[in-house]
């Protein structure tokens, strides 16, 4: 089955500095990719996501890159504030066929601090 | 809408207690799942749903049951609890088939088995 990786398991920032958190993962069958930002004690919250088919893909301060070839997808948080604090899991999963599920497989998380 | 609701946010049970923890969603999401979040370690799925009437396991599935009779509800039932079961549990669900592929987590249950 597919099996996630992720690093750093702890990041720490000035305010203002970017931030890049990096996952791999086995099963070159996965096709969709999401990031998800949880705060202490709160749920976890989608903030972006990508597919297969894309190399790249930016909202706003957030950007996510995967390299299928080496089974790799990064984030990239540019000019982070304290908000920016919390803890980041990425996932990977296969979304078809539908009858299968999607079964999130998630790496262990990154704890991002922002210094202010 | 609510979106998704889990019910209780706390519970403490004894070694062997059984209990059902409770999850709605009021968007018509097909597909729902239940993970659990233990530190440092992500989080895992258990079980999921693809609609009605239709389950299967996920990654750690021993000591739990689902159902889903319903498109709205998928509760998770702890058949004797563990101590192994401590853990922070998340119900998810998705949009129909095709429109995106986002999960929505509810706010969580927090077991703290004795």
């Amino acid at each position: 089955g597919e099996n996630v990786e992720q690093h750093p398991s702890t990041l720490s920032v000035q305010e203002g500095d970017s931030a890049v958190i990096k996952c791999t993962y086995s099963d070159s069958a996965s096709n969709y990719f999401p990031w998800y930002k949880q705060e202490l004690g709160k749920r976890p919250q989608l903030i972006i996501d990508i597919r297969s088919n894309v190399g790249e893909k930016k909202d706003q301060r957030i950007a996510v890159t995967l390299n299928k070839t080496a089974k790799h997808f990064s984030l990239h948080i540019t000019e982070t504030q304290p908000e920016d604090s919390a803890v980041y899991f990425c996932a990977a999963s296969l979304t078809f066929p539908w009858e299968y599920g999607n079964k999130l497989v998630f790496g262990a998380g990154t704890i991002l601090r922002v210094k202010s | 809408n609510a979106g998704v609701t889990q019910t209780p946010k706390f519970q403490v049970l004894k070694t062997g207690q059984s209990m059902t923890l409770q999850c709605a969603q009021d968007m018509n999401h097909e597909y729902m799942s239940w993970y659990r979040q233990d530190p440092g370690m992500g989080l895992r799925l258990i079980h999921y749903s693809v609609g009605a009437g239709i389950t299967d396991q996920g990654e750690v599935p021993n000591g739990y049951n689902v159902s889903r009779s319903t498109t709205e509800d998928f509760p998770l039932r702890l058949l004797s609890a563990a101590p192994s079961q401590t853990s922070v549990y998340f119900c998810a669900s998705t949009p129909p088939k095709g429109q995106v592929y986002e999960q929505y987590f509810g706010p969580g249950t927090r077991l703290t088995v004795t």
